[in-house]
């Protein structure tokens, strides 16, 4: 079955320092990735998304790449700060274009 | 734009009783999506409707739950009889009906079923 596989353990690290987070998807190509984020209490929040045909894409702070070889997205938060302490979720389309299957997110937590 | 607005924000009910969770999408999005959030399952979708019509119920966990969009701007998610298992945050979310259109996500109904 299509699974979509986020590192469940929490990530701890320094302010300043840059997070990487991992999405890995199995048994299909997806046509895109999204990643959100979600504090808690809330519903999540849309970052970035990619498609398949590109490898990497910025936006401010934040970096996402996707190798349909490894079948791999990484998330990448660059001088992190306390602000950024959230779960991230990844997501990707399966079947037809409009669904989307969750990650079950990884928690980060960035410390002074 | 107000977003996309649920409601209740917290429902506590009884077992077997029956629960009805409302979503307002985004004016002008023509796709809703509603899912189900637990520790366990993570985020899974339940059901998602263009244009108002049914396209995919495949998550729908049983014939226990029902969805309906009567219009637009308003959509529901029914729970008869509700059960324990069945708590759980459930967020409905809205979009354009692109394939690489972003998904906006109300705060969610948190449930409990006692």
């Amino acid at each position: 079955s299509q699974k979509i596989e986020q590192n469940s353990e929490a990530l701890n690290i320094q302010e300043g320092k840059t997070a990487t987070l991992t999405c890995n998807y199995t048994n299909y190509s997806p046509a895109y990735l999204q990643w959100y984020r979600q504090d808690p209490g809330r519903g999540p929040v849309f970052l970035l998304l990619i498609r398949e045909n590109e490898k990497e894409k910025r936006k401010e702070r934040l970096k996402v790449t996707f190798d349909t070889t490894l079948k791999q997205s990484l998330f990448h938060i660059t001088a992190s700060q306390p602000a950024d302490s959230a779960t991230y979720l990844c997501a990707a389309n399966t079947g037809t274009a409009s669904k989307l299957t969750f990650g079950t997110g990884t928690r980060l937590q960035v410390t002074l | 734009d107000a977003g996309v607005i649920q409601s209740p924000r917290h429902e506590v009910t009884e077992m077997g009783q029956e629960v009805t969770l409302r979503c307002k999408p985004i004016s002008g999005h023509n796709s809703l999506f509603w899912y189900r959030q637990t520790m366990m399952r993570g985020l899974e979708l339940l059901i998602y409707f263009n244009n108002n019509v049914p396209i995919d119920d495949s998550g729908m966990p049983e014939d226990r739950f029902s969805a309906k969009m009567p219009n637009a701007s308003f959509s529901t998610l029914k729970i008869q009889p509700s059960e324990p298992r069945d708590s759980a945050v459930y967020f409905c979310a809205s979009s354009l009906m692109d394939r690489y259109n972003e998904q906006f996500f109300g705060p969610g109904t948190r449930l409990t079923v006692l």
